[in-house]
Parts: structure tokens; sequence; C-alpha cells
């Protein structure tokens, strides 16, 4: 089983919709996550922190089920500048050994 | 103004030969990584290096060797390359080793392909 697991996608949704990913990970170990986004042929760049009392930033809302082991985010209202690959993010702790999902890459169309 | 940043950008060679991917950050960071990101976009931790003490060393073959002559600079020394080495390699830092909200900033990366 992968450390992280999400759906690949591709997703292709209007501009003005709603879209949630959703990441799993299996070391229950686990101590902080994250949401970075990477476009195409461009290197990851954070997108925000997941908490465990779920926070906004923007259109963008994270959530963390630790009990499921489980994340989330949601994009409201996207923007074709959304269109990127969303990677799920996991820090085993200790010494910042990140594990990175797959990747949900996510189309808005006009 | 780059924070992180490498080169080459593009590195296209033959199996066999031995090449170098330079990494710098002007952020005045203590850790730096190199990874690796294959054809199916896993992008995967190879080494961490803190104030240039080996830190993370990820059963990778021992063809690929980090350097960090100073906390600013990583290097990556990879001999005898193999096709199977063709990948995305990114270089990241990070303000600290420790720290659970670390962010970790990355470099453009560095289009390998061995031939």
């Amino acid at each position: 089983r992968k450390e992280v697991e999400q759906d690949p996608g591709p997703f292709n949704v209007p501009e003005g919709a709603t879209v949630a990913f959703n990441c799993t990970y299996s070391n229950s170990a686990s101590q902080s996550f994250f949401w970075y986004r990477q476009d195409c042929r461009k290197e990851p760049k954070l997108l925000m922190s997941v908490y465990s009392s779920g926070n906004e930033d923007g259109r963008f809302t994270a959530q963390l089920n630790r009990a499921s082991q489980y994340i989330s985010l949601l994009i409201r209202d996207s923007k074709l500048s959304d269109s990127a690959t969303y990677l799920c993010v996991v820090n085993l702790g200790g010494a910042q050994k990140l594990v990175f999902g797959q990747g949900t890459r996510l189309t808005i169309n006009p | 103004d780059t924070a992180v940043s490498q080169t080459p950008k593009y590195l296209v060679t033959q199996m066999g030969n031995d090449k170098s991917i330079k990494c710098e950050q002007n952020l005045g960071h203590d850790t730096m990584y190199w990874y690796k990101q294959d054809s199916k976009k896993f992008l995967k931790i190879m080494f961490s290096y803190n104030n240039k003490e080996l830190i993370i060393n990820e059963t990778v073959p021992n063809r690929f060797s980090p350097k960090s002559p100073d906390k600013a600079h990583l290097n990556l020394h990879i001999n005898s390359l193999e096709l199977g080495d063709s990948a995305v390699y990114f270089c990241a830092s990070s303000r600290l080793l420790t720290g659970l909200q670390e962010t970790q900033y990355f470099g453009p990366g560095t289009r390998l392909l061995v031939l």
C-alpha cells in the first residue's frame, strides 16, 4: 500500500465550480500534513498546511481526519489559474521527511 | 532574487557517463534536500543535509553521491548513469531540520535524460 494515496484524476471542471480532492495516508504516526501545488513543468509550491481543526485560506479549505487517516482539499469558485496538480503531502515527523502523493491533476475549463 | 536555484536546467547524456547537478539557496536555511520525480510524477526524497551533515539517505544507489560544501549548497553527483535515472531532480531547502510546519522551498528542477 502506498504511504500517501490520491486519485490521480484528471478532474475537468468548469470555471466557478466547487471541486474536492481526497487523500489517505497509511502511517498513523504521521505528524503534519500539507497540500502542495505543482504547475506543469514547474516545481512544487506549498499551497497550505492542514490542521486538525480544519483551516481555510480564501477559496481553499483543508480538512484532516486523523481517525480515518484522511485529508481533503476543497476549492470553491474555481478559477482558470487553479489548473495544476495538487499534491497531498505528509510529514512523518523528526527529520522533515515529506512523503508525497502522486498528485491529482485539475483542469478548470472556461 | 531566486531563492533555490539549480544548474543545469536540462541534462541529456549517454548511459555510463558521470554528471553533476548543483543547487544553491540564498534563504539562509539550514536544511537542504534532493528529490527525484519519475515519469509517473511520484516525488520521492533521496537525501537531506542539515548544516552540511547527511541526515536522510533513502535507499538510493551508491552511484548517487551528494556533497554539501557549505549549508547554502548541496550538489548531486551521479556515476555510471543508467536509463532509469532519467527523471526530474528537485533540490529543496527548509529553515530548520525539525518543526512540524516547516515549509520546503523547491528549486526549478533539473530534467535529466539518459540515452
